[in-house]
């Protein structure tokens, strides 16, 4: 496809259930980005892949959070044992990069999961 | 006190005014994003600033980076431009730190 795709788009969870989020970045970008978005707030930063590796997971809120992207493409964001607070929107946006040089791509965002932890 | 902060945070307008956004930050940054949601979670990419100004159709943004502040204008605005504006700051990390927007209404 064209652009950053996400599944499931919607997604509705039992507290203490197990749910697992996927991003499908835009072909050849490599770097990929997980955000969290609550009700009314703006996007706040979860991980960072370049292609395979997870160079900065700062802001996973906590150890139920884990996200994964093995052959540097597709990658899923994984929580176990979902708590109400977990509820947001979920976004991921993947951009090319670049090791040295002015700063000139954009990151390109999927449409979001929405999570409901009832 | 948040690291990217966004004025205001609710903006209605009628058809046809220029309209004007502001983001104001705290930390060193790389470059600065403008960034549109509309309702349903989307967001478009509008500019990725580092220095001065950039114009595309009716949006223009610019950024100062000495006083670290940017302004997204908009003009002659549409109801269709209705959406949430929002300004993200990358660190030299390649991470985004994102304001928490401005809703944006315009009438007809």
């Amino acid at each position: 496809g064209a652009g950053v795709s996400q599944s499931p788009r919607y997604k509705v969870a039992k507290r203490g259930q197990d749910v697992a989020l996927r991003c499908d970045p835009i072909s050849g970008h490599v770097s990929l980005f997980w955000y969290q978005q609550a009700l009314g707030q703006g996007p706040e930063f979860l991980t960072y892949f370049q292609n395979e590796a997870q160079l900065d997971k700062s802001g996973l809120p906590s150890d139920r959070f884990f996200a994964e992207r093995p052959e540097g493409s597709v990658s899923t964001l994984k929580i176990q044992r979902t708590q109400q607070e977990d509820s947001a929107v979920y976004l991921c946006a993947s951009s090319f990069w670049r090791e040295f040089g002015p700063l000139t791509d954009t990151q390109y965002f999927g449409p979001g999961t929405r999570l409901t932890v009832l | 006190k948040n690291e990217v902060e966004q004025s205001p945070q609710n903006l209605t307008a009628q058809e046809g005014e220029f309209i004007t956004i502001n983001c104001s930050y705290s930390v060193g940054i790389s470059a600065l994003h403008w960034l549109q949601q509309h309702p349903g979670g989307g967001i478009v990419s509008l500019f990725m600033l580092s220095s001065g100004k950039k114009k595309h159709g009716r949006l223009i943004a610019t950024i100062n980076i000495q006083e670290k502040h940017s302004s997204l204008h908009i003009t002659a605005s549409h109801p269709r431009d209705s959406a949430v504006y929002i300004c993200a700051v990358r660190l030299n990390t390649d991470k985004l730190i994102f304001g928490t927007g401005t809703r944006l209404q315009v009438f007809p």
